[in-house]
C-alpha cells in the first residue's frame, strides 16, 4: 500500500525566513508525485508534478525537489500569503489514485 | 486557469436521506475523481472514472455510493441513504489523461455535507 508521510505536521515562520517541508514516500513504482496548496474550507490547489528523481520545479517562492525516497518543498523569503497547508500525494505507476500526506500546516507572521 | 466546479457548496441532509453531489469537470479532462476529506484529517480518494465506467474505486465507495457522467459535461456523486459518518468536504477532480507528462489533476473548492 502507497504511504505517504509529511513532516512537520505544523510550522510556524517569521516573513523572509526561508524553511522546508519534508515528503517521505513508499510506492510501487512512482508515476508521479504531486504538492499541492490547500487554504481552510477550500479543495486542494495544484502547486507541482513530480515524476523523476533529480527533478526540481519552481513556482515564485517555492521550489520542489524530488529524490527516489522523499520530496521537499523549499519556501524561499516567506510571505504571510504563503500561509497554507501543503499536501504532498503520490500516484503509482499502475495506478490512477493519488495518496495523499496528512499535510503541513505553514503559519507565516509578519 | 481551468477550473473544475462543485455543487452544492454546503449542504445538511438527515441521515437516511440520498443525496447527490455535481461537478462540472475541465472541458477536454478525460479522467474524473471523487475525493472526501473528513474534517482534521487527510484527502481519501474514493472513486476513479474513466470512459464511462468506474476504473478504480477505494473500500470506502461501497454499495451506499455510485457515480454517474449523465451528460458530456456534468459527473454526480450519489450517496444513498447517508450516515452520520459521511460528513465530509467532498471534493470532485479531473486531469487530462494518465502519463509521465501534462498529468496535472485539478480539485474543485468541494461540497461540504453535513448528516445530522
Amino acid at each position: 500500500e502507497d504511504q505517504v508521510t509529511q513532516s512537520p505536521e505544523a510550522l510556524r515562520l517569521q516573513e523572509g525566513e526561508s524553511s522546508s517541508l519534508n515528503c517521505s514516500y513508499t510506492v510501487s513504482g512512482l508515476r508521479g508525485l504531486f504538492w499541492y496548496r490547500q487554504d481552510p474550507g477550500k479543495g486542494p490547489e495544484f502547486l507541482f508534478t513530480l515524476y523523476s528523481a533529480g527533478e526540481e520545479k519552481e513556482k515564485e517562492r517555492l521550489k520542489a525537489t524530488l529524490t527516489k525516497k522523499e520530496s521537499f518543498l523549499h519556501i524561499t523569503a516567506p510571505k504571510p500569503e504563503d500561509s497554507a497547508t501543503y499536501l504532498c500525494a503520490v500516484q503509482a505507476y499502475n495506478d490512477y489514485k493519488l495518496s495523499f500526506g496528512a499535510g503541513t500546516t505553514v503559519t507565516v507572521r509578519a | 486557469e481551468p477550473e473544475v466546479t462543485q455543487t452544492p457548496s454546503h449542504q445538511v441532509t438527515q441521515m437516511g436521506q440520498e443525496v447527490i453531489l455535481r461537478c462540472v469537470p475541465i472541458s477536454n479532462h478525460l479522467y474524473f475523481y471523487w475525493y472526501r476529506q473528513i474534517l482534521g484529517q487527510k484527502v481519501e480518494f474514493l472513486v476513479s472514472f474513466y470512459n464511462n465506467e468506474i476504473s478504480e474505486k477505494s473500500e470506502i465507495f461501497d454499495d451506499q455510493f455510485s457515480v454517474e457522467r449523465p451528460d458530456g459535461s456534468n459527473f454526480t456523486l450519489k450517496i444513498r441513504s447517508t450516515k452520520l459518518e459521511d460528513s465530509a468536504m467532498y471534493f470532485c477532480a479531473s486531469s487530462g489523461r494518465q502519463g509521465s507528462s501534462g498529468n496535472t489533476i485539478y480539485f474543485g473548492e468541494g461540497s461540504w455535507l453535513t448528516v445530522v
